[in-house]
């Protein structure tokens, strides 16, 4: 059965700083992998996707991800972490021709003034 | 054009009383997904319905829970003589098909007393 680990259920960086959201799954084929952004009291709200093509993927408010096979991971960044990212983030997997989406525990992510 | 809205927003129920939840998806998205998120945890997958083909139910908690979807649209989530586990946020998403994401309404917050 798929799963998804997502490293750290806090994450605290101080703004400006690197985020970094560790997602790692286990596959024997490559799904398809999502972030998703939850902000108090909201539904939660894509970021970015992976299914075919390039493994480093672009999503909204400069954030990134890179799909790496021989590492089954996907890890999230931005360069530089703004107030306003103070969320919760979930990564997500889709099993390639399915539907049944399992998602992760989430990471909370504090920013620091 | 409207996202995914759900009501009650809001839910608190006795123990043992059944509750009805609602989910207006996406206009023309043939896939709808229902979840529960409890505190401090992931969203767990409860069912899902895709166009006219049988609904996936395998992540019903129970036979308390039932969902059905109308005319390929509106779907309610019906939990029977509810228990103070069901306590949770349940989210609904709709979807245009595999591959793609999915987009998330608000959320019930049901509350059991």
């Amino acid at each position: 059965a798929q799963s998804v680990t997502q490293l750290g259920s806090h994450v605290s960086v101080s703004e400006g700083a690197l985020v970094l959201l560790r997602c790692n799954y286990s596959s024997s084929v490559p799904p398809y992998l999502f972030w998703y952004v939850q902000y108090p009291n909201q539904g939660l709200q894509l970021l970015l996707k992976y299914t075919t093509g390039a493994t480093l993927v672009k999503g909204i408010n400069g954030f990134e991800a890179e799909f790496k096979k021989s590492e089954t991971s996907f890890h999230l960044t931005k360069p530089s972490a703004h107030m306003s990212d103070a969320a919760e983030y979930f990564c997500a997997v889709t099993p390639t021709g399915g539907f049944k989406t399992i998602f992760g525990a989430g990471t909370r992510l504090f920013v620091k003034a | 054009g409207a996202g995914v809205s759900q009501s009650p927003s809001n839910k608190v129920t006795e123990k043992g009383k059944d509750v009805e939840l609602r989910c207006d998806p996406i206009s023309g998205h043939t896939a709808l997904y229902w979840y529960r998120q409890s505190l401090g945890q992931g969203l767990e997958f409860l069912i899902y319905f895709q166009g006219n083909s049988a609904p996936d139910k395998s992540g019903l908690p129970s036979d308390r829970f039932s969902a059905e979807r109308t005319g390929g649209s509106v779907s309610t989530l019906t939990i029977q003589r509810t228990q103070q586990e069901d306590s949770a946020v349940y989210l609904c998403a709709s979807s245009p098909g595999l591959e793609v994401a999915q987009y998330f309404g608000p959320g019930t917050r049901l509350t059991v007393t």
